[in-house]
């Protein structure tokens, strides 16, 4: 089964921009593996906040933003607010199943 | 507006059996794909099944760690999701999610415990 990498963990300014990623080891991460992200913050049930590379959920505040870069997924925050202070999954469909990432930890500080 | 409602968990013994149900509502059930996946406290997400739609001949396929073990399975005309699970390991504990996707909505979750 392929494994899904991610940063373990990033900091970000308040008001800064930052870009989480998430590469395949069977190779280049392409819309075709239907890319999510997903925010969990403690205590709380995780929720999708990008689907299918770019798509926003309604509650997807405009700073967050889904792309493929690089041959990753990436996940980009710019303006960041201290509520964005969370774990961050990215999701991937594969030829043999559906796939996490470890988790990105975001701390805004 | 969509809600997932996961239940079923509970303490059960090691190599024991249990199912746990999603009972889904506000859209089209049969329409759609359907996943599970657990959360051991204070660990990452990992998913564990999918059951694909009608249109995709409701298709099932599972994570390598339950293969065998654990069975995802629907019954439209109740609008719910199932997720059989035996013989269970004390690994097996964590929490377990269903979601609905696209466009990735989650439940809120149901805790499994295996412990003797």
């Amino acid at each position: 089964q392929a494994v899904v990498t991610q940063e373990p963990s990033l900091t970000v300014s308040p008001g800064g921009t930052v870009t989480l990623t998430c590469g395949a080891s069977t190779g280049t991460v392409t819309s075709g593996h239907w890319p999510y992200w997903v925010q969990q913050k403690p205590g709380h049930a995780p929720r999708t906040l990008i689907y299918d590379t770019n798509n926003k959920q309604s509650w997807t505040p405009v700073r967050f933003s889904g792309s493929l870069l690089g041959g990753k997924a990436a996940l980009t925050l710019s303006g960041a607010q201290p509520e964005d202070e969370a774990d961050y999954y990215c999701f991937l469909t594969c030829s043999d199943g559906r796939v996490f990432g470890g988790g990105t930890k975001l701390t805004v500080l | 507006e969509v809600h997932l409602v996961e239940s079923g968990g509970g303490l059960v013994q090691p190599g024991g059996s249990l199912r746990l149900s999603c009972a889904a509502s506000g859209f089209i059930f049969s329409d759609r794909h359907m996943d599970w996946v657990r959360q051991v406290p204070g660990k990452g997400l990992e998913w564990v099944g999918r059951s694909l739609s009608k249109a995709h001949s409701y298709n099932t396929y599972d994570a390598a760690s339950v293969k065998g073990r654990f069975t995802v399975s629907r019954d439209d005309s109740k609008n719910s999701l199932y997720l059989h699970m035996t013989s269970l390991k004390a690994e097996d504990t964590a929490v377990y999610y269903c979601i609905v996707s696209p466009p990735g909505f989650w439940g809120q979750g149901t805790l499994v415990t295996v412990s003797s």
